[in-house]
């Protein structure tokens, strides 16, 4: 079973839609928790942290379920620029720290 | 504030010779990892350092890889000996300070290793 595990997508909606990603992690010594975007053969960059309390930053939610050991993304209306893979990062406590990516979730949005 | 810097971007070498690949941490940043992430996978750890030493080196392929960060100069990662089973996209983070749990990975734009 892999760390982090994410829906294997693609996702194809049509602009304005309401989406939804959702992530799973295996190890309870996880400690905190990351969505990422990834845009074609580009670098990742941080899209939000994830909070135990949820957050929400504009368009984008997402929130934490520490005792299911699960992690989601909702993005509403839904742009054409939001086009990319989001990635569930996991931060696992190890001695230090280690930071674990999954596999990511391919986003298109539609005209 | 010059972001994460890595060069060169693409590389293409053929199978059995060296690829060094290099990455400038953000300015004030000491902490650098590597990454690689093959076509349609995600990213995958690979070495965490600090300037001159490897602190976590434990997603290195035990042979051919190597990683150096001197006291002086770009992290480089060296791959000796190419097979074709290399060609990835080889990230370099940065951070500030040790890896506590909040702590903000920037990423460089990438090197795309290519092996004939």
């Amino acid at each position: 079973r892999k760390e982090v595990e994410q829906d294997p997508g693609p996702f194809n909606v049509p602009e304005g839609a309401t989406v939804a990603f959702n992530c799973t992690y295996s190890n309870s010594a996880s400690q905190s928790f990351f969505w990422y975007r990834q845009d074609c053969r580009k670098e990742p960059k941080l899209l939000m942290s994830v909070y135990s309390s949820g957050n929400e930053d504009g368009r984008f939610t997402a929130q934490l379920n520490r005792a299911s050991q699960y992690i989601s993304l909702l993005i509403r209306d839904s742009k054409l620029s939001d086009s990319a893979t989001y990635l569930c990062v996991v931060r696992v406590r190890t001695g230090g720290f280690k930071t674990i990516f999954g596999a990511g979730t391919r986003l298109f949005v539609k005209a | 504030n010059a972001g994460v810097m890595q060069n060169p971007r693409h590389l293409v070498r053929r199978r059995g010779q060296e690829a060094r690949l290099r990455c400038s941490p953000m300015k004030g940043h000491s902490h650098v990892y590597w990454y690689r992430q093959l076509p349609e996978e995600g990213l995958k750890f690979m070495v965490y350092l600090q300037k001159e030493n490897i602190i976590d080196e434990s997603g290195m392929p035990k042979e051919r890889f190597s990683a150096e960060f001197p006291k002086e100069g770009p992290s480089i990662l060296r791959i000796q000996q190419v097979v074709r089973g290399d060609s990835a996209a080889y990230f370099c983070a940065s951070s500030p300070q040790s890896p506590g749990h909040t702590d903000t990975q920037y990423f460089g734009p990438g090197t795309r290793l290519t092996v004939l």
